[in-house]
């Protein structure tokens, strides 16, 4: 079945590098996502790579992708207070947008 | 481009009542997708509308229940509320089959 794993929370300082971590099971699945929400918001597209891409760099966001291990991770670098905010790995298959989210990362930025 | 908009924005019910939640997808949309989103979890996929009929569902009673219009706006129905359906319920709108989804700010339903 389909099954997307995150590690629940993260703290760094302002200024270092972010690494968020996921875990999937479904082979299969075509798109992986990295979404954004802030408090009491709704969900923002980071980011997204392709299943036959190992890495993906969009400014400060580096996604990389190892289909063996099935293991997503979402790199920010010089990390700002105002990205603290949960963020959730997503997958997808071909011609859908049903997501299969993960539980979410809260990620809190200190000074 | 007012993007995905839904409306109510909050709403309180209370258990056994039934509930609508409206959405408007982005401008060039045609595909609208619906969230269950309880406090401290992901999102659960509840259902897809394309051409106005069901394409997908997920793993969610018949208490829910959906429409499309022929504007691409979609509805949410859920019948006889129970406390297990609090939760922030989100609308995302895509051009089918594209990549790319857009989330609304969801609605914030509270059963009592």
């Amino acid at each position: 079945g389909e099954d997307v794993e995150q590690s629940l929370f993260l703290s760094v300082r302002e200024g270092d590098s972010s690494v968020i971590n996921c875990t999937y099971t479904d082979s299969s699945s075509t798109y992986l996502y990295w979404y954004k929400q802030e408090p009491g918001a709704g969900l923002q597209l980071l980011t997204y790579i392709f299943s036959n891409m190992d890495m993906k760099q969009d400014q400060r966001l580096t996604v990389l992708l190892n289909k063996k291990d099935k293991h997503l991770s979402l790199r920010i670098a010089d990390t700002q207070t105002g990205d603290s905010a949960i963020y959730f790995c997503a997958e997808s298959w071909e011609g859908g947008q049903n997501f299969v989210f993960g539980p979410g990362t809260r990620l809190s930025v200190l000074p | 481009d007012a993007g995905v908009t839904q409306s109510p924005t909050h709403l309180i019910k209370t258990r056994g009542q039934q509930v609508t939640l409206r959405c408007s997808p982005k401008s060039g949309h045609d595909t609208v997708s619906w969230y269950q989103q309880a406090l401290g979890q992901g999102p659960q996929f509840i259902f897809q509308y394309y051409e106005e009929e069901e394409r997908q569902r997920g793993n969610f009673p018949d208490r829910f229940s959906g429409h499309q219009f022929p504007n691409y706006s979609s509805e949410l129905n859920v019948n006889a509320l129970l406390l297990g359906d609090s939760a922030l319920y989100l609308c995302a709108s895509s051009l089918d089959r594209n990549t790319e989804a857009f989330f609304g700010q969801g609605t914030r339903l509270t059963v009592v």
